[in-house]
């Protein structure tokens, strides 16, 4: 079964720093999202991307967050500057037909700003 | 707006009961339906959807949901838990109204069975 893979699956960052996430899409997929979940609570929707570009952003995505797909496979969320508020756990996922068949999650990159 | 919501935070049932995790939505138009399962630190797994068709919906592990369009629930049910189906449970809903149908979750259900 295809599976959306992630890394890291853990990353300690100091706080003012730089991150990116990275994440390999299911590849015959269009639509791709990333979310983020602070521990144990509710699953929160971040960006959606769609024929290489933002297609839908929330209003935690302000301007200190970035996606991109540089070369068609890869989907990176990158954070510039790094606050303890952004601790969380980042998934990212994607679909067809816009959610039609389903959405397939990865397994997570757990941030801990320190 | 789309939403859907989870009213219990945590539900108890014991191993070999039956269990249902109750999940409620509200939409403008036909809802599409998720639930996810998360187990202790990984990430969330497709459990089963609800698009059209059939209101009773089978998924992975013996899980299924029925969609009632007049309640307008989407509660997950197993007919016998297992020890190992403690977990956090999440319902979500396709958002119609946004650019690129993303999912909104509800809060969230800590399943736990009791051996």
């Amino acid at each position: 079964e295809p599976e959306v893979t992630q890394t890291p699956s853990h990353q300690v960052t100091q706080m003012g720093q730089e991150v990116i996430l990275r994440c390999v899409p299911i590849s015959n997929h269009l639509y791709f999202y990333w979310y983020r979940q602070i521990l144990g609570q509710k699953v929160e929707f971040l960006v959606s991307f769609y024929n290489n570009e933002i297609s839908e952003k929330s209003e935690i995505f302000d301007d200190q967050f970035s996606v991109e797909r540089p070369d068609g496979s890869n989907f990176t969320l990158k954070i510039r500057s790094t606050k303890l508020e952004d601790s969380a756990m980042y998934f990212c996922a994607s679909g067809d037909r816009v959610g039609r068949y389903g959405y397939t999650f990865g397994s997570g990159t757990r941030l801990t700003v320190v | 707006a789309q939403s859907v919501a989870q009213p219990e935070d945590q539900v108890n049932v014991a191993e070999g009961n039956p269990l249902t995790v109750k999940c409620t939505y509200s939409v403008s138009g036909n809802p599409y339906l998720f639930w996810y399962v998360q187990y202790p630190n990984r990430g969330l797994q497709f459990l089963l959807k609800y698009i059209t068709g059939d209101n009773l919906v089978k998924g992975s592990y013996g899980f299924e949901a029925e969609f009632n369009k007049s309640q307008t629930s989407f509660h997950l049910k197993k007919p016998s838990a297992l020890v190992s189906d403690s977990a956090l449970y999440f319902c979500a809903v396709r958002d119609i109204g946004g650019a690129t149908n993303k999912l909104i979750f509800g809060t969230g259900t800590l399943l736990a069975v009791q051996p």
